[in-house]
């Protein structure tokens, strides 16, 4: 059973940036994408973005562009999403999910499992 | 913001059956899967529902999944109280290339 399991909570200042990994278990985290999806509190989840390992692709959500930076090394199988020019607005939990079906790059078709959930705050 | 819609809160008795809608275009229902997911308070969100019908290993038949043109239905039976969660869709996108949610719908069990 594949397991995700996050860096832990973080304080940053407006106008730094963040780095959030993700750490997976099991033999097949090349083949399989993972994304990053945040949800401010009390709101609802939004999309970021996404790599697949195996072909080194990415793919993010528009609103995201040029300001977050996914990247994976293969041989830790750990993700790193990396958020900058940080706001307020972007105080929220992180959560890294793997994507379905394996081997597929911008075609996601559902999330399992997710990871745990870091919790960025920015705060000055 | 988000690009499906759901309905904010629906609420039943435990025992009860309720249904929770997902309205969104041609470009992500409409020509794409459905998923579905359950958060409880203070956890991650777990699938429920992949490919508009299907239910992963472990997942109670108590939960179902149906889509139909461009809206997707996730049905409850049975409703328990460990029910209580907020509940969420998804589908990708073509026309954004992007991966999208609904608004969330949140299950209070009376």
């Amino acid at each position: 059973q594949v397991q995700l399991v996050q860096s832990g909570a973080e304080v940053k200042k407006p106008g730094s940036s963040v780095k959030v990994s993700c750490k997976a278990s099991g033999p097949t985290f090349s083949s399989y994408a993972i994304s990053w999806v945040r949800q401010a509190p009390g709101q609802g989840l939004e999309w970021m973005g996404g790599i697949i390992p195996i072909f080194g692709r990415r793919n993010f959500a528009e609103k995201f562009q040029g300001r977050v930076t996914i990247t994976a090394d293969e041989s830790t199988s750990t993700a790193y999403m990396e958020l900058s020019s940080l706001t307020s607005e972007d105080t929220a939990t992180y959560f890294c999910a793997r994507e379905h079906p394996p081997y597929k790059w911008n075609d996601i078709r559902w999330f399992d499992p997710w990871g745990q959930g870091t919790l960025v705050t920015v705060s000055s | 913001q988000s690009v499906l819609t759901q309905p904010p809160s629906v609420s039943a008795a435990p025992g009860q059956k309720v249904t929770i809608s997902c309205s969104g275009s041609i470009s992500n229902i409409g020509n794409n899967y459905v998923s579905w997911y359950q958060q409880l308070p203070g956890t991650a969100p777990k699938l429920l529902i992949y490919e508009n019908n299907k239910r992963p290993s472990g997942i109670s038949d108590r939960f179902s999944g149906s889509k139909s043109g461009t809206s997707a239905t996730l049905g409850i039976t049975g409703l328990q109280t460990g029910d209580e969660a907020d509940y969420y869709c998804g589908a990708w996108d073509s026309s954004l290339s992007a991966y999208v949610f609904g608004t969330g719908t949140k299950v209070p069990v009376l």
